[in-house]
């Protein structure tokens, strides 16, 4: 079974200061990893993903997540926050073997100005 | 290209009534699923289809929840009867295929009320 952990139900930073949202995963096979993005009355937008290969990936507006097996780790990470930033951020779980994805509760993320 | 079509996007109805939720995917998405999304959680799999397929519907309460995929494009999920607990959102998404190289590109969702 895979299952997800996102640490901090809410996180707040102030404009232009660092983003870090936290993921931990529980996979008994190599996981594919994912970070979500929600918007107010939107559907799930994929912000990036890793499979194989790097372990620090690149993504959409500025966000970058590194894969630490041995932390079973995947923190989301921007440098310096924007106010259009704002928004629910979902951490998913996926593998070779299994395509549908398993979300983690999400992170709310509140940019003050 | 258009994206994951759902209708309709706000639903309100009285528990042990009936509801019906359409999701028409991304041209020539093979893959289809359904996640239920209560409010403060993140999306759960309800149903996972390829095709007219279904590939895992492992936690789908199928003593009132249904759905199908005849056609293998559009898919509709029912509700019957409704309960005060199935008040979430309910998202389709699709995939090109299978392969985790093809991202799942999610609808704007369907928030069902249930008084």
């Amino acid at each position: 079974a895979q299952s997800v952990t996102q640490l901090g139900s809410h996180v707040s930073v102030s404009e232009g200061a660092l983003v870090l949202l936290r993921c931990n995963y529980s996979s008994s096979v190599p996981p594919y990893l994912f970070w979500y993005v929600q918007y107010p009355n939107q559907g799930l937008q994929l912000l990036l993903k890793y499979t194989t290969g790097a372990t620090l990936v690149k993504g959409i507006n500025g966000f970058e997540a590194e894969f630490k097996k041995s932390e079973t780790s995947f923190h989301l990470t921007k440098p310096s926050a924007h106010m259009s930033d704002a928004a629910e951020y979902f951490c998913a779980v996926s593998d070779v073997y299994r395509r549908a994805l398993t979300f983690g509760s999400g992170t709310r993320l509140q940019v003050q100005p | 290209e258009a994206g994951v079509a759902q209708s309709p996007r706000y639903k309100i109805i009285e528990k042990r009534q009936s509801v019906a939720f359409w999701c028409n995917p991304i041209s020539g998405h093979a893959t289809l699923y359904w996640y239920q999304q209560i409010l403060g959680q993140g999306p759960k799999l309800l149903i996972q289809f390829q095709n007219n397929g279904v590939v895992d519907d492992s936690q789908l309460p199928k003593d009132r929840f249904s759905a199908e995929r005849l056609k293998g494009v559009d898919s509709t999920l029912k509700i019957q009867p409704a309960k005060l607990e199935d008040s979430a959102v309910y998202l389709c998404a699709s995939s090109l295929d299978l392969g985790n190289s093809s991202p799942l590109h999610f609808g704007n969702g369907t928030r069902l009320t249930v008084t």
